[in-house]
Parts: C-alpha cells; sequence; structure tokens
C-alpha cells in the first residue's frame, strides 16, 4: 500500500535533548511538508520541501530543522531551542509543488517534553 | 495577514441534523480550496476539494461544499449527519502562485450525539 509513514507513534524526552521524528513516503511525491498540531490552533507549517537537496522555513521554523537527502524521506529535528515542543506533529506530501494537487498526511507523532 | 478562518470551534447536533460548517479567507488572488477531517485516532484525510469550475463540490460521505469567490467563503455542507461524522473539520486555502503552501484554518470540532 501506498502511504506516509512516521515514527514513533509516541515520543517521550527530557528537556534540552534533541529530538528527530521520521517521515517516509512512498507515492513517490516530490513535496513533502510538515506541520505542528495544537488544539484550537489548527495545522501549522514548519517546514517545506519541494524537491530534494531543497527545503523552505515555513510560519512556526524556529527550534526546527529538516533534511530532504532522498525523495522519500524528511526527518524533522525538535531542538532545545524549541521553546514549547510538546505537540502532535503531521507530516505530509504531495505530488508537486503545481496548483493541483491535494497533500497526504501520515498518522502524525505525539511528541512530549517532560 | 492572509489567513483562513473557521466560524465555530465546536459544534454539537443530533442525527439526521444538518450540518455547515463555515469558511473564509483573506487570500485575493486564486485559490484552491480543501475540506479535510480528522476522525478520532485516525489520519487527516480529503473531503474534497475545489480548484476551478463548478463552484458546488461534492466529496466523500455525503459532503459537499460551495465556493463563493465574492465572499471568499468555502461552506462545508451535509444535509443530514450520523454519529460517525463525529470529527474535527478543517478548512485548508492553497494559493496558486506560492511554492505549494497550503493555509489551514483552526478547525471545527465536531460531535454527533445519537
Amino acid at each position: 500500500d501506498g502511504g506516509i509513514t512516521q515514527s514513533p507513534k509516541y515520543l517521550f524526552r527530557k528537556e534540552g535533548q534533541n529530538v528527530t521524528l521520521s517521515c517516509e513516503q512512498n507515492l513517490n511525491h516530490d513535496a513533502m511538508y510538515w506541520y505542528r498540531q495544537d488544539p484550537g490552533q489548527g495545522l501549522r507549517l514548519i517546514y517545506y520541501s519541494q524537491i530534494v537537496n531543497d527545503f523552505q522555513k515555513g510560519d512556526i521554523a524556529e527550534g526546527y530543522s529538516v533534511s530532504r537527502e532522498k525523495k522519500e524521506s524528511f526527518p524533522l529535528t525538535v531542538t532545545s531551542a524549541q521553546k514549547n515542543p510538546t505537540a502532535f506533529y503531521l507530516c505530509a506530501s504531495s505530488i508537486s509543488q503545481t496548483s493541483y494537487n491535494e497533500q497526504f498526511f501520515g498518522p502524525g507523532t505525539r511528541l512530549t517534553v517532560l | 495577514a492572509q489567513s483562513v478562518s473557521q466560524h465555530n470551534h465546536h459544534v454539537i447536533l443530533s442525527e439526521a441534523a444538518s450540518l455547515e460548517l463555515g469558511c473564509n479567507y483573506s487570500y485575493g488572488g486564486t485559490v484552491n480550496l480543501f475540506w479535510y477531517v480528522q476522525y478520532p485516532g485516525q489520519h487527516l484525510q480529503l473531503l474534497l476539494k475545489y480548484f476551478s469550475g463548478d463552484p458546488l463540490v461534492k466529496g466523500i460521505k455525503g459532503f459537499e461544499a460551495e465556493f463563493i469567490k465574492s465572499k471568499f467563503s468555502f461552506n462545508l455542507r451535509k444535509p443530514s449527519v450520523q454519529w460517525s461524522d463525529t470529527a474535527e473539520y478543517f478548512c485548508a486555502v492553497k494559493v496558486t502562485d506560492s511554492w505549494g503552501k497550503f493555509q489551514f484554518g483552526a478547525g471545527t470540532q465536531v460531535v454527533v450525539t445519537p
């Protein structure tokens, strides 16, 4: 089955530690995205990538970093600089950056920083 | 600032009642419009989308939405809801001159009581 996988589903970390969230897609999509979902705030864009080896900051990139070394993978690192990292993180992909494409979403990772 | 507004944060209604969720956006250019749904414990999935043509679009599970350009609105409707429609609903807008960037509304939590 084609889709987007995110691992782990739940993640606990101590304050001050960096943590990397995995996102893999086998849809052959060029574009990938990371969102943060908080209650009452919807989805806010952290980073996006339109093509391998290229990525752009979204609306709330501070305290996060990404890489896009392979088309199918777009890992997100939550660094110790992120002031409020506890949240639900969603990865998404779309065929390309052109207009006529919706985004497909993974199941999400719930990060709790203790 | 460009934004997407969903009028209701929480909606509670009985089975067989009609549902209408409001969505307004503030972008002035050409947009693509989407409604996504997140059932409890499940992925975000696409309900319906509008790119061009007939402003009344039909989606899955009996949902439809109407694009009214003059009002910058894309309201979601369902004539008769079921208990299984309990979910969070997100409106999303993609500005066609941007590189794949979506803007999501804050979401509306819908609870359908038996």
